[in-house]
């Protein structure tokens, strides 16, 4: 099994809060994702880094920031976290070459009331 | 666009009944890759297959077998003879070159019900 953890595995909070998610890998894998899944919608993507401090946006990136400032930990926050942002949020990695298998952590449950 | 459907929302078989999930997708990309994961009810994401645009040859591993198919734009997964352990939601991927390199397009996945 790939090296992904994620912290915390579940959390809830009050609307309007900050939030943080961690993952951290094990792999020294140059990329990294963050992917909310939701019912009918699959995995969407967040964010996703190509290396520390090089991050770019994916399809549902607005309400979220992310941080790399080390190869194994990428930081999701969710500045003012909202209802719509109750979710299942996963990490995930690719190697070092060109399009690789993409292996996941194994989800943080967060639930904003 | 990069572009990945999985028009079965939820299928319900009964055990030992062989199962066909589609996947669909759309790319201008000439070298991409294509997935399959399995998310069982645990909630984890597993690596299935990873399969390139340059290689339509047919793959079979146990149970499993994966029929790509370059002029449909399909990629189905068989499992032949279902177990009530194959229950689970398959999603189907879809990576590419160029601005898509490495990016990872979802399909909204199937759950799979095997009833015993």
């Amino acid at each position: 099994d790939a090296g992904i953890t994620q912290s915390p595995r579940h959390k809830v909070t009050e609307t309007g809060t900050p939030v943080t998610l961690r993952c951290h890998q094990t792999e020294n894998h140059r990329y990294m994702y963050w992917y909310r899944q939701d019912p009918g919608h699959g995995l969407r993507l967040i964010h996703y880094s190509y290396g520390v401090k090089d991050t770019d946006k994916g399809e549902v990136s607005d309400g979220y920031s992310v941080s790399r400032s080390k190869t194994e930990d990428f930081l999701l926050t969710l500045e003012s976290a909202t209802s719509s942002q109750t979710s299942v949020y996963f990490c995930a990695i690719t190697g070092q070459g060109g399009t690789d298998t993409q292996y996941f952590g194994p989800g943080t449950r967060l639930t904003v009331l | 666009a990069q572009k990945v459907t999985q028009a079965q929302t939820e299928i319900s078989v009964v055990e030992k009944e062989d199962v066909t999930l589609d996947c669909v997708y759309e790319t201008r990309d000439t070298t991409y890759y294509l997935f399959w994961y399995k998310q069982p009810p645990s909630g984890e994401l597993v690596f299935l297959i990873r399969r390139n645009s340059f290689d339509e040859q047919n793959e079979i591993s146990g149970r499993y077998s994966w029929n790509f198919q370059k002029s449909t734009s399909s990629f189905n997964f068989t499992i032949t003879a279902s177990q009530v352990v194959d229950s689970a939601v398959y999603f189907c991927a879809l990576s590419g070159s160029g601005y898509n390199f490495n990016k990872f397009y979802f399909g909204s996945g199937t759950k799979l019900n095997v009833k015993p």
